[in-house]
C-alpha cells in the first residue's frame, strides 16, 4: 500500500483481556519496529522485525507482550493479560534501508 | 530507553517567527533525524544529518549538529500555523539497531 497501515485505530479492553494489534507495511520494506508511546513522551522501541525473524526484542516490556511476522510483511502485536499501564499509542514504522521510518497513524489502546 | 533529550519542552512563537529546538544525546551516532507528529499520532520523517555533516538544509528547515557536544538543533524558520506540533529527534547508531527517540519538543504557533 501507499502507506503503513495500523489497525484498529483505537482499542479499549478490560484488564486481563488479549489483544491484538495488526500493522501492514509499506510493500517491499523488510525492516519493520514496534513503538509504544505514552502521554507526554517520545516513542519507546519494542521490538524490530528484519523479514519474517525479530532481530532484536529487547524493548519488550515482560513476557506478556509479543509479536509475530509470520510472511515478512503483516505484523501482529499481542498483548496477553493486559493491565492499565499498558494504555498507550501503539506505532508501528517500516523501512527499506533501515534509515528514515515511514510511521503509521497509530493503535490506541485503552485498558479499563 | 530514550536517549535523546529535547529542549524546551514546550515553545510557543508567533507566526513568522524562527523556532529552534535542541537535542542532546549520550551514546555516538552514525546519524540523527528529526520527526514531527501532530495530535499524538503518526510521526512523520523530517530531514536526516549524518555523523560527518555538520549542518543541512530543507525548505524552511535547517539543522546542525555537533558530534564533539553530542547535540543538534532543528531551525524552522518564518513559522506557520501549521508547523504547530511535537517535533522529535531520534539517534541511528549503527547496523541494525532501532532508532532511540528523545521525548520530544511540542511547538504551538500562534497566528
Amino acid at each position: 500500500g501507499a502507506g503503513v497501515s495500523q489497525t484498529p485505530s483505537n482499542k479499549v479492553t478490560e484488564k486481563g483481556k488479549y489483544v491484538e494489534l495488526r500493522c501492514d507495511p509499506i510493500s517491499g520494506h523488510t525492516a519493520l519496529y514496534w513503538y509504544r508511546q505514552s502521554l507526554g513522551q517520545g516513542p519507546e522501541f519494542l521490538i524490530y522485525f528484519q523479514g519474517t525473524g525479530a532481530a532484536d526484542d529487547s524493548g519488550l516490556p515482560n513476557d506478556r507482550f509479543f509479536a509475530v511476522r509470520p510472511e515478512g510483511s503483516v505484523s501482529t502485536l499481542k498483548i496477553q493479560r493486559t493491565e492499565r499501564g499498558d494504555s498507550a499509542v501503539y506505532l508501528c514504522a517500516s523501512s527499506e534501508t533501515g534509515l528514515g521510518y515511514t510511521f503509521g497513524s497509530g493503535t490506541r489502546l485503552t485498558v479499563v | 530507553s530514550q536517549q535523546g533529550e529535547e529542549d524546551p519542552q514546550a515553545l510557543s512563537i508567533q507566526e513568522g517567527e524562527n523556532a529552534t529546538m535542541n537535542c542532546s544525546y549520550k551514546t555516538s551516532i552514525n546519524n540523527l533525524q528529526w520527526y514531527r507528529q501532530n495530535s499524538g499520532r503518526g510521526l512523520v520523517h523530517l530531514i536526516l544529518i549524518r555523523s560527518n555533516e555538520r549542518e543541512k538544509h530543507s525548505g524552511r528547515l535547517r539543522v546542525t549538529l555537533d558530534t564533539s557536544k553530542k547535540s543538534s538543533s532543528l531551525l524552522i524558520t518564518a513559522s506557520r500555523a501549521a508547523d504547530t506540533a511535537s517535533y522529535f529527534c531520534a539517534t541511528f547508531n549503527s547496523g541494525n539497531t532501532p532508532l532511540v527517540f528523545g521525548k520530544g519538543t511540542r511547538l504551538s504557533v500562534i497566528a
